[in-house]
């Protein structure tokens, strides 16, 4: 089955500074990776997802890229900011299937005023 | 994005006892849903994939007669934790895909208490 592997596990930045995560996955079936921010004690949420057909989406300040070849993918917030501060996850899934996901970790993402 | 809601938002049981969690997609139709959970500070652990009008697949060590699931309509599925004990006690969280632009959004979750 598939495997996702997140990192770092924390992050910590300043406000206004860039932040990065990084996963990589195992089956090269996989055609769709989405993110997720979660805020305590609520339900992820999606803020940006990527297919297979293309490296790069971005939106406002939070852009995804996608490497099929190394199998890896990454989100990037730009200008961060103290709101910004929530556990991300990264997934991974084949569409054709039921679509269902697979989890990296989590990151814990700290933005500093 | 396309809301999904959960209710109810928490719940205390007795041991014992059984407890039905609901997961509604508000504005789309989700033939398929799945539930999820966490335990704190932890990822999401996939639980079961509830398609419509039809029987749930659960994952491999996940008590399919514990963790009763019905998915009855194209909006509504539910997770009835019969039984309850301490070790129940988590955040269940339903995610419903939409078909249309294969994305799948999450309901707020449901932390259960089991005492």
């Amino acid at each position: 089955g598939e495997n996702v592997e997140q990192h770092p596990s924390t992050l910590s930045v300043q406000e206004g500074d860039s932040a990065v995560i990084k996963c990589t996955y195992s089956d090269s079936a996989s055609n769709y990776f989405p993110w997720y921010k979660q805020e305590l004690g609520k339900g992820p949420q999606l803020i940006i997802d990527i297919r297979s057909n293309v490296g790069e989406k971005k939106d406002q300040r939070i852009a995804v890229t996608l490497n099929k070849t190394a199998k890896h993918f990454s989100l990037h917030i730009t200008e961060t900011q103290p709101e910004d501060s929530a556990v991300y996850f990264c997934a991974a899934s084949v569409l054709s299937s039921y679509g269902k996901l697979t989890f990296g970790q989590g990151t814990i993402l700290t933005v500093h005023p | 994005g396309a809301v999904v809601s959960q209710h109810p938002s928490w719940v205390i049981c007795k041991s014992g006892t059984s407890v039905k969690i609901e997961c509604r997609s508000l504005d789309f139709q989700a033939t398929t849903m799945f539930w999820y959970r966490q335990f704190p500070k932890q990822s999401l652990m996939l639980m079961a994939t509830s398609n419509e009008g039809s029987k749930a697949t659960y994952e491999q060590g996940v008590e399919k007669d514990k963790f009763l699931i019905n998915h009855a309509s194209l909006t509504l599925s539910t997770l009835t934790v019969t039984s309850a004990h301490p070790e129940d006690s988590s955040f269940y969280i339903c995610s419903a895909r939409d078909m249309p632009r294969d994305e799948q959004y999450f309901g707020p979750g449901t932390r259960l208490t089991v005492t």
